[in-house]
């Protein structure tokens, strides 16, 4: 079956602007997670997702980053003001909510000018 | 405080030998215990988790790990290394209580042929 899919996988944008990444999880997947990929780095949690409850939403690094799920479908990551520092692989990952076993995509590659 | 340790960054290995990567924990309760591989451009694969009972547990690709208590280690061998196994492997645990998986920083595989 399909694996979760995220787009676009390359994303240049310009410093300042405004940038939306896209996750499509597998279906039936209730917990959908975001991780932040830096170059060389290991991978830092961004945001939870688990059915309709409440996101936790304890790892976004700043108010510039939101992320929004309708039910147990599609995700957005929504960057504002990007900054160079923004530059990374954005990771989702879905589960069917067994301990820690995720399925992840291929992630969308960030580079901010 | 819950933390994952993989002391190697780096490791080279030819083609046909041995493989052990390393990775020690912290976590006060019983951890669940993951071993993760990152192709290049590709997002990551589960390779085998421990739960509970045999601490030596097989996954895919002829990988296996031992989990050892008295050591707070779970280290991931392969007895014949292929050309194919050179990746990012990340070992992780998981933190029941928030639903989420501490990573290491990983250790890159390099195969010499």
């Amino acid at each position: 079956g399909a694996g979760v899919s995220q787009s676009p996988s390359n994303k240049v944008t310009e410093k300042g602007k405004d940038v939306e990444l896209r996750c499509d999880p597998i279906s039936g997947h209730t917990a959908l997670y975001w991780y932040r990929q830096r170059l060389g780095q290991g991978l830092e949690f961004l945001i939870y997702f688990q059915g309709n409850s409440a996101p936790d939403k304890s790892g976004l690094p700043s108010d510039r980053f939101s992320a929004e799920r309708t039910g147990e479908s599609v995700s957005t990551l929504t960057i504002q003001r990007t900054q160079q520092e923004d530059s990374a692989v954005y990771l989702c990952a879905s589960s069917s909510g067994l301990a820690g076993t995720l399925d992840f995509g291929a992630g969308t590659r960030l580079s901010v000018l | 405080a819950q933390s994952v340790t993989q002391p190697d960054i780096h490791i080279t290995v030819s083609e046909g030998a041995s493989l052990e990567l390393r990775c020690n924990y912290s976590y006060g309760a019983t951890p669940y215990l993951f071993w993760y591989v990152q192709s290049p451009g590709q997002g990551l694969q589960l390779l085998l988790k421990y739960f509970s009972g045999d601490t030596l547990v097989q996954g895919i690709k002829g990988f296996e790990a031992e989990f050892k208590r008295s050591q707070s280690s779970f280290n991931l061998r392969k007895p014949s290394v292929h050309w194919s196994d050179a990746a990012e492997y990340f070992c992780a645990v998981y933190a029941g209580n928030n639903r989420k998986l501490i990573w290491g920083l990983g250790t890159s595989l390099a195969v010499n042929p």
